[in-house]
């Protein structure tokens, strides 16, 4: 079955660039998409089809795809962005497959 | 505005029957995926299964097939998601999702709470 790598935590100086990757056999061949959970809410799209930001999410956000890495960048980290973020891809052998979510915290 | 809205809270006992709710408005319910989703306290996503609502086809994660059963009616927009016997280790925020485009997940229900415990 399909399998996707997150780190458990991420670490970002605020004002500065956060990148959460997703790791995953030839990923680079696969749409990525990512998710962003605050505490007590339901899990947001923030980026489709690797790169794609659905209306409302800043420009701050950003994706990126190639071999074996996806990456979720966030430019400019802000308080409001400490909080668990989560990759998902569909395969054709296990359908959805989620990432184990990487929780990501603004000094 | 696309919405999916799910029933509220449970908490029941080991070997009790469950049927929570989720109801969609502002699509169209039968053109859609809509999955659901395991949360369990402090851990990640868990996909438990899918099922397109134009002709009910349905596809259910190896780790929750034969657990649960997932189902629909079109004719009030509605997924549900059911257990014939929870079990303690059942306790989990459940969330349902639609899935549109290549597969992503764009609009989420507020999620179910439900607590097994005797």
């Amino acid at each position: 079955s399909y399998e996707l790598t997150q780190p458990l935590s991420v670490s970002v100086a605020l004002g500065q660039t956060a990148r959460i990757t997703c790791g995953g056999n030839n990923i680079g061949s696969k749409n990525v998409h990512w998710l962003q959970q605050k505490p007590g809410q339901a899990p947001v799209l923030v980026i489709y089809d690797n790169t794609k930001r659905p209306s409302g999410i800043p420009e701050r956000f950003s994706g990126s795809n190639s071999g074996n890495t996806a990456t979720l960048t966030i430019s400019r980290a802000q308080a409001g962005d400490e909080t668990d973020y989560y990759c998902h891809v569909w395969d054709s052998t296990t359908d959805v497959v989620f990432g184990g979510g990487t929780k990501l915290t603004v000094l | 505005e696309v919405q999916l809205v799910q029933s509220g809270a449970e908490v029941k006992k080991p070997g009790e029957s469950l049927k929570i709710s989720c109801k969609g408005s502002g699509f169209s319910f039968t053109s859609y995926w809509i999955a659901w989703v395991r949360q369990m306290p402090g851990k990640g996503l868990e996909w438990m299964g899918i099922i397109y609502l134009g002709d009910s086809d349905i596809k259910y994660s190896p780790s929750f097939q034969g657990q649960v059963t997932i189902s629909a009616d079109q004719s009030i927009s509605t997924a549900y998601l059911q257990w014939n016997s929870l079990k303690a280790s059942d306790t989990a925020m459940y969330y349902c999702a639609r899935r549109s485009g290549t597969a992503y997940f764009d609009s989420w229900g507020q999620g179910t709470l439900v607590t097994v415990s005797s």
